[in-house]
């Protein structure tokens, strides 16, 4: 069974600071993994997809990557903003147990960003 | 980007009624639509997975007479809490693929059973 663990669970820092979130999954057979951003109350908005076969993608100043043999990913965001201070969420899609076509998407917890003025 | 509209965005209803809650895929066809359920603070957990045209799959746990799924035509999938009851409340959130592989969200369902 995929588990996915967000580190860190709450991250607080000033304005202009670049940071690091980090995602693990325990079964490194993905088809994928995305992350996305969640503000309160919100539905999910997709920032980077990486596809099994990639080691990174960038967005502006979103970059994230993926060590699929290890079951890691990191994403970096640079020079942070208070408009970003929202909960980013990791998804890692695996086959589903019955081995369809469409898969499983796996969430982490999330981590809760808050980016001071 | 592919846009997945959901409705309503908040819903309030009586314990013993039942809601719909309607996802629609906008510019793209979804052969497989799927809703999850998101606790305070917590992470989502995928309820089930719909299919057009077929029955829907559910995950361990989830009570198929409880949540009805719908998956009528290409762009529309709907979810139906039966006889809500005040531990049904929660954010209800749906999600459809798009060209394969990529997944997007519609903006959720705040769902308040009183």
């Amino acid at each position: 069974k995929q588990e996915v663990t967000q580190i860190p669970a709450a991250l607080s820092v000033p304005e202009g600071e670049n940071l690091v979130l980090n995602c693990s999954f325990t079964d490194s057979a993905i088809y994928n993994l995305q992350w996305f951003r969640q503000d309160p109350g919100k539905g999910l908005t997709s920032l980077l997809l990486i596809q099994s076969s990639q080691r990174e993608q960038t967005s502006g100043r979103l970059n994230a990557s993926l060590d699929k043999s290890s079951g890691r990913s990191t994403l970096y965001i640079a020079a942070s903003q208070p408009g970003d201070s929202a909960t980013y969420l990791c998804a890692v899609l695996t086959r589903n147990a019955g081995g369809t076509s469409y898969g499983k998407l796996t969430f982490g917890q999330g981590t809760i960003l808050t980016v001071h003025p | 980007g592919a846009v997945v509209s959901q409705h309503p965005s908040r819903v309030i209803c009586k314990s013993g009624t039942s809601v719909k809650i309607e996802c629609r895929s906008l510019d793209f066809q979804a052969t497989t639509m799927f809703w999850y359920r998101q606790f305070p603070k917590k992470s989502l957990m995928l309820m089930a997975t719909s299919n057009e045209g077929s029955k829907a799959t559910y995950e361990q746990g989830v009570e198929k007479d409880k949540f009805l799924i719908n998956h009528a035509s290409l762009t529309l999938s709907t979810l139906t809490v039966t006889s809500a009851h005040p531990e049904d409340s929660s954010f209800y959130i749906c999600s459809a693929r798009y060209q394969g592989l990529s997944a997007f969200f519609g903006q959720g369902t705040r769902l308040t059973v009183v």
